[in-house]
Formats: C-alpha cells, structure tokens, sequence
C-alpha cells in the first residue's frame, strides 16, 4: 500500500483564488511528520510547510496552510490568493517514526502539478 | 534562501564510464541526502548521511556509491550505469533537531543524468 497518495495528477485554479491540494498518508506510527514542498520547472525542491503528528494547529506559512485532519490521515495544502508563480509540481511527504538526531526518511506522494491562470 | 549546490547540472555518460556526482552546502547542515527523481515516479530517497556517517541506505544498487568527507560535501559515485538510471539526482540538507523536524530542509537543483 502506498504510503502518501496525491489523487489529483493536475489542478487548474484561476489567479488570486484558493486551491487546495489533496494528501491523504498510511502509518502506524504515532509520531510522524508531514511536508510539502514545490517543484517549478526549474527543477529545485522547494520546502513549504511542516506539521508535526502531535501539534494541534494547523501549520500555516504566508500563504500555505496544512490542514490536517489526523483522524482521516488527511493533510491537504491549501494555497490562497493564488499567483502565477504558484504553478508548479507539489509533493506531500511523511517522516514515519520519531525524529533522530539526523537524516531522517522521508516519503513522497507522486505529486500535483498545479498551473495557475489569468 | 541558496545554499545546496550540485555539479554538474547536466550529464550524460555511457554505460561503461564512471563519473561522480558532487553536492555542496556551507549552511552548517549536518545531514546530507541523495534522492533519485525519475519520470512518473515518487521521488527516491537513496542515501542519508548525519555528521558524515551513512545513517540510510535504501537498497541501491552498488553501482550507485556515496561518499561524504566532511560535513558540507557529499558525492554520488556512478560506475557501470544502467539506461534505467536516467533520471535527475536531487541532494539535499538539513540540520537534524535543530531544523524542521528532520525533513530534507534545502534542495539542491539536481543532476540530469542520462545513460546511454
């Protein structure tokens, strides 16, 4: 079984809307880590927002917020006010088990590309 | 925010040849990663090293060799390379505790290898 899935292989979304980007994550782990990061064409990952198992907010930086349902195994990105430098490929990856000093595993879902329009 | 850089952005080899693959960070980063991106495919973590010492090695074929002198390099040995090893070679840092939670931090811009 697949450990992260992203549904959505593309997402329009018109400039200045929100979109949000599906997640959904398997473990038995207690403590985890979910991430998303942004791949433009250019090629370089881009890191974006953090959530860790046990915080009870939802992660939120500038215009990314996580939302994060635990009890669903959902943690879904939502982007708001949508630019054109928003389009790109988005990854969703979970850190299984607790952290360690270093060099901790991540896994990826297969990703979303998101293209924004005028 | 700069930080990983890699060399050489763009590679093709044959299969008989060998060449390495170099990463770069002078972030005070204290684990370095090799991940493999190939076409249609999740993202590949490949190696992890934490202060210098391999920590993961994730069942990659030993034509694949990592080497990490000190804690701001990181190298990708490549020898004997299959076709199916096309495919862009991402490093990436991180500072352990003190970063987010011990996720890939930084990304560098990858390698594009191609294997003829």
């Amino acid at each position: 079984a697949q450990k992260i899935t992203q549904t959505q292989p593309g997402m329009f979304v018109q400039e200045k809307e929100a979109v949000t980007l599906d997640c959904t994550y398997d473990t038995s782990d207690q403590s985890y880590g979910l991430f998303w990061y942004k791949q433009p064409s250019s090629g370089e990952m881009i890191f974006l927002i953090y959530q860790g198992s046990y915080d009870e907010q939802n992660a939120t930086e500038g215009r990314y917020s996580l939302n994060f349902q635990k009890a669903r195994k959902s943690a879904n990105l939502v982007i708001s006010a949508s630019q054109l430098g928003d389009s790109a490929m988005y990854f969703c990856a979970m850190r299984e088990g607790r952290l360690t000093g270093g060099g901790n595993k991540l896994t990826f879902g297969t990703g979303t590309q998101l293209k924004v329009e005028l | 925010e700069t930080g990983v850089t890699q060399t050489p952005r763009h590679l093709v080899m044959g299969m008989t040849n060998k060449k390495s693959l170099k990463c770069e960070q002078h972030l005070g980063h204290n684990a370095m990663y090799w991940y493999k991106q190939s076409a249609k495919k999740p993202l590949e973590l490949m190696f992890v090293y934490s202060l210098e010492e391999r920590v993961e090695n994730n069942s990659v074929p030993s034509r694949f060799s990592p080497e990490c002198p000190n804690s701001s390099h990181l190298f990708l040995h490549l020898h004997t390379l299959q076709p199916e090893d096309s495919a862009l070679y991402l490093c990436a840092s991180s500072q352990g505790r003190l970063g987010l939670a011990g996720g890939p931090r930084l990304f560098g811009p990858g390698t594009r290898l191609t294997v003829l």
